[in-house]
């Protein structure tokens, strides 16, 4: 079973749509992160939940909603999205996000679209 | 403000020795990784140092100074299939990953 997985890996929508991007680790890991990876810029970190709580908020705009309903699953979902929203969505997940060098493991993304 | 610096793009030929540095300034230090990703893939994890010097994992090799805040990765014997991009990421002292661009390297037989 692939580490890190993520689904949808393509998604369009329109600006008025609803959907919600999955993540789910196979790693025993406690941590999950959200990354937005644009062309060229370095990797910006969007949310980071620890032991299913949220310890981080990276002043996401409210369209985007994490969820983290267990230590193994995280959901992003998205609303009244904008074009600049179109990018790459990262899930990654590590062993503990309190402290400590810990090594992230990534999926392969969400290529999102808005038009 | 924390800045990671490392060259947006580079060419080698299959075969030969490339070296991608990586400068950063960032408030504190807990670590440099190095994550390689290739087009349309999840970035994968290559390397980690928090003390100075080489360490040497195969074909790749990662230096670190911290007193200069640069690093590299060294990739020898390089194959078609290294064509990817390297990305440098620091851990400051609230043991977040700072984030450089990445540096695209293509390969040319």
């Amino acid at each position: 079973e692939t580490g890190v997985t993520q689904t949808p890996r393509h998604l369009v929508m329109g600006m008025t749509n609803k959907k919600s991007l999955k993540c789910e680790q196979h790693l025993g890991h406690n941590a999950m992160y959200w990354y937005k990876q644009s062309a060229k810029k370095p990797l910006e970190l969007m949310f980071v939940y620890n032991f299913k709580e949220q310890t981080e908020n990276n002043s996401v705009p409210s369209r985007f909603s994490p969820e983290c309903p267990n230590s193994s699953h995280l959901f992003l979902h998205l609303h009244t999205l904008q074009p600049e929203d179109s990018a790459l969505y990262l899930c990654a997940s590590s062993q503990d996000a309190s402290g400590g060098a810990d090594t992230q493991y990534f999926g392969p993304g969400t290529r999102l679209t808005v038009l | 403000g924390q800045n990671i610096d490392q060259p947006t793009e580079m060419t080698a030929t299959e075969g030969a020795i490339v070296q991608i540095n990586c400068t950063y300034q960032t408030s504190g230090f807990n670590g440099l990784f190095w994550y390689q990703q290739h087009a349309g893939e999840a970035p994968t994890f290559l390397s980690y140092n928090v003390l100075d010097g080489l360490e040497e994992k195969g074909r790749f090799s990662s230096f670190l100074s911290r007193s200069k805040g640069y690093s590299y990765l060294l990739l020898k014997e390089l194959q078609m299939k290294d064509s990817a991009s390297y990305l440098c990421a620091v851990m400051d002292s609230n043991y977040q990953l700072i984030w450089g661009a990445g540096t695209k390297l293509i390969i040319k037989p």
